[in-house]
């Protein structure tokens, strides 16, 4: 069964300085993967999704996700925080037919002026 | 294209009540899941509906049930109320299910007093 590892609960970054936000999966397929992005009282919002296609993904507000497969790691990164990025950051896997996504325990971003 | 849409935003209901929640899909999309969000808990998968089906069930007592009806919409309804049913109910669409990209309402904020 797939599973998903965000290593850390919590990240803090000053403005304009690098995000990153690991993410581990486990799978024993071809699996999709997902980051998705809450704000607080929202719901969630994609940000990229990886497909086999291309191994870095480009999302939006400048974020942006590599696949490694040998180290069964997609994490996420951008290159200069903004203040509007502080929310709840979610990993997710999807392998292939129907079943049910998997969901990170999500890290949560802070950004300090 | 209008996104999911879910009602009511928020409820309160005390213990052993029910309630019946609503979710109206992005137009064309046939497969609709929904979560439980929880502090403790994070994100957790409750069923999905595809084609007035239900396709995949998560791990939650009987007390949690669905349905889908011939236009995509969905609704979850919980029975006998309890304190840990306090949570924010999501639904997601997406086209087929599986691999698609969900694309997620703004939540049903449920309390339970």
């Amino acid at each position: 069964a797939q599973s998903v590892t965000q290593l850390d609960s919590h990240v803090s970054v000053s403005e304009g300085t690098p995000v990153l936000l690991r993410c581990n999966y486990s799978s024993s397929y071809s699996p999709s993967l997902f980051w998705y992005v809450q704000h607080p009282n929202k719901g969630l919002q994609l940000l990229l999704k990886y497909t086999s296609a291309a191994t870095l993904v480009k999302g939006i507000n400048g974020f942006e996700a590599e696949f490694k497969k040998s180290e069964t790691s997609f994490h996420l990164t951008k290159p200069s925080a903004h203040m509007s990025d502080a929310a709840e950051y979610f990993c997710v896997v999807s392998d292939p037919g129907n079943t049910p996504l998997v969901f990170g325990k999500g890290t949560r971003l802070s950004v300090i002026a | 294209k209008a996104g999911v849409t879910q009602t009511p935003r928020y409820l309160i209901k005390t213990r052993g009540q029910q309630v019946t929640l609503s979710c109206s899909p992005i137009s064309g999309h046939r497969s609709v899941s929904w979560y439980q969000q929880t502090p403790g808990q994070g994100l957790q998968f409750l069923f999905e509906y595809f084609s007035e089906t239900q396709r995949n069930k998560g791990n939650f007592p009987g007390r949690f049930s669905g349905r889908q009806f011939s236009n995509s919409r969905s609704e979850m309804n919980v029975s006998t109320l309890e304190l840990g049913d306090s949570a924010l109910y999501l639904c997601a669409s997406s086209l087929d299910g599986g691999q698609d990209t969900q694309y997620f309402g703004p939540g049903t904020r449920l309390t339970v007093l």
